[in-house]
């Protein structure tokens, strides 16, 4: 029979408002976390990245922070707009020196729904 | 412009059959991967390739086979051993891995279904 999908994680915004999209990961030895969109139909596409030497980054409207003590990672969009809803994937990859090194390892996703 | 192309859209398979889904990138990227994405869920990877003649199994290999005889290709064949092939195929690329982490770059994907 047909498979059914998982639940993905949801946020629900009003236009305007700021979104915090939230991800745990597991492995302390990542080094490099990197947060994606991802709309209908298409591949996920790069918002921003940060590595394992930094707490927080900004880009246009953006921001991801890093928490390592608890090995989380939040992403914050200012002012969402309608054009923001889609599925929103954090990944993390290792540091250098093993075989899994360059891998990307993706989190289940969230979907963020922004409306009008 | 630079960029992943993925062909085809769409791809139906029949029992029994292999089919082949194709990923170009003209970036110059050495290494280039291709994940499996099933409804509701996030990326599985397959396999992945840091550097022409040479790739290794991912997570989900089963089922699957590549080839990287050239650095802008990476192919991917879904053979009739994989069972359960309905799924979005997404092909990524990224620059080599001794330059530390690196965000992949995808392309927008194949959506493979049964026949």
């Amino acid at each position: 029979g047909e498979s059914v999908g998982l639940h993905l994680p949801t946020l629900s915004v009003q236009e305007g408002d700021n979104s915090i999209i939230n991800c745990a990961y597991s492995n302390s030895a990542s080094d490099y976390f990197i947060w994606y969109k991802q709309e209908s139909g298409k591949g996920p596409q790069f918002i921003i990245d940060i590595r394992s030497n930094m707490d927080k980054r900004q880009g246009q409207r953006v921001t991801v922070l890093l928490n390592k003590t608890v090995k989380h990672l939040s992403l914050q969009i200012a002012a969402t707009q309608p054009g923001d809803s889609a599925v929103y994937f954090c990944a993390e990859s290792p540091r250098a020196g093993g075989t899994s090194y360059g891998k990307l390892t993706f989190g289940q996703g969230t979907i963020l729904t922004v409306h009008p | 412009d630079g960029g992943i192309t993925q062909s085809p859209k769409y791809l139906f398979r029949k029992e029994g059959q292999n089919v082949t889904l194709s990923c170009e990138q003209n970036l110059n990227h050495d290494a280039m991967y291709w994940y499996r994405q099933d409804p509701g869920q996030g990326l599985r990877l397959i396999y992945y390739s840091q550097i022409v003649n040479d790739f290794q199994k991912g997570d989900i290999a089963e089922g699957y086979s590549v080839s990287r005889e050239k650095k802008e290709s990476f192919p991917l064949t879904v053979t009739s051993a994989q069972k359960n092939p309905t799924a979005f195929y997404l092909c990524a690329s990224s620059m080599a891995r001794d330059r530390g982490g690196q965000p992949q770059h995808f392309g927008d994907g194949t959506r493979l279904s049964i026949l």
